[in-house]
């Protein structure tokens, strides 16, 4: 049973304008979401995240936004560049660990030129 | 400044032979926790080791997969009597402390494991 859903296996974005990545969970009980940002043949790497008493968090190019009741939560990056082609993470967990994470499948996001 | 450094990068065994994948930490991180990636899917979490102390194999498969991090030298992950089911991309991160949201993980490249 998955409970953190990315249904998009793949996006494609012209260069310059806003990708959105879509995340969808099903526990209530979740409270802090995460972004992970991976290139081939490397390890995840941290990108941003958010705690569930917020709606939306931002990071220069990066935005997070949370819907909770929709159980909801988007990453938009603005303006994508070409550095930004990788897969893209969404993963959540409950309580205070940093490590007893719940990771969707993953997005592969490509910026075209 | 080396980040969190795991080998072999590519490992491959036949089914019924021991695997052994090794992870330094950070330097100066203390925490190591592994991660499994199967095809298609997402991280999922195994152990959370400190210095020679397991402190969550919760992950981790009953049968057949140790996880050890000695005093000195790297965490182990080890893969007894493999299976082509264990083929994946084994990921260990680290932190400098333990537990709380504000101690976020170091990945490092992974060993992508493969069972023939």
């Amino acid at each position: 049973d998955q409970q953190v859903k990315q249904n998009s296996p793949s996006l494609s974005v012209q260069e310059g304008r806003i990708s959105i990545l879509n995340c969808d969970y099903t526990n209530s009980m979740f409270d802090y979401f995460l972004w992970y940002k991976k290139y081939p043949a490397e390890g995840p790497t941290f990108l941003i995240s958010i705690s569930s008493i917020k709606d939306k968090n931002e990071d220069g190019r990066f935005t997070v936004f949370l819907n909770k009741s929709a159980k909801h939560l988007s990453l938009h990056i603005v303006p994508s560049q070409p550095g930004d082609s990788a897969v893209y993470f969404c993963a959540a967990h409950a309580g205070d660990s940093n490590y007893q994470l719940i990771w969707g499948a993953g997005t592969k996001l490509i910026i075209k030129p | 400044n080396a980040g969190v450094m795991q080998n072999p990068r590519h490992l491959v065994r036949r089914r019924g032979q021991e695997a052994r994948l090794r992870c330094s930490p950070m330097k100066g991180h203390s925490h190591v926790y592994w991660y499994r990636q199967l095809p298609e899917e997402g991280l999922k979490f195994m152990v959370y080791l400190q210095k020679e102390n397991i402190i969550d194999e919760s992950g981790m498969p009953k049968e057949r997969f140790s996880a050890e991090f000695p005093k000195e030298g790297p965490s182990i992950l080890r893969i007894q009597q493999v299976v082509r089911g264990d083929s994946a991309a084994y990921f260990c991160a680290s932190s400098p402390k333990s537990g709380g949201r504000s101690s976020p993980l170091h990945f490092g490249n992974g060993t992508r494991l493969t069972v023939t």
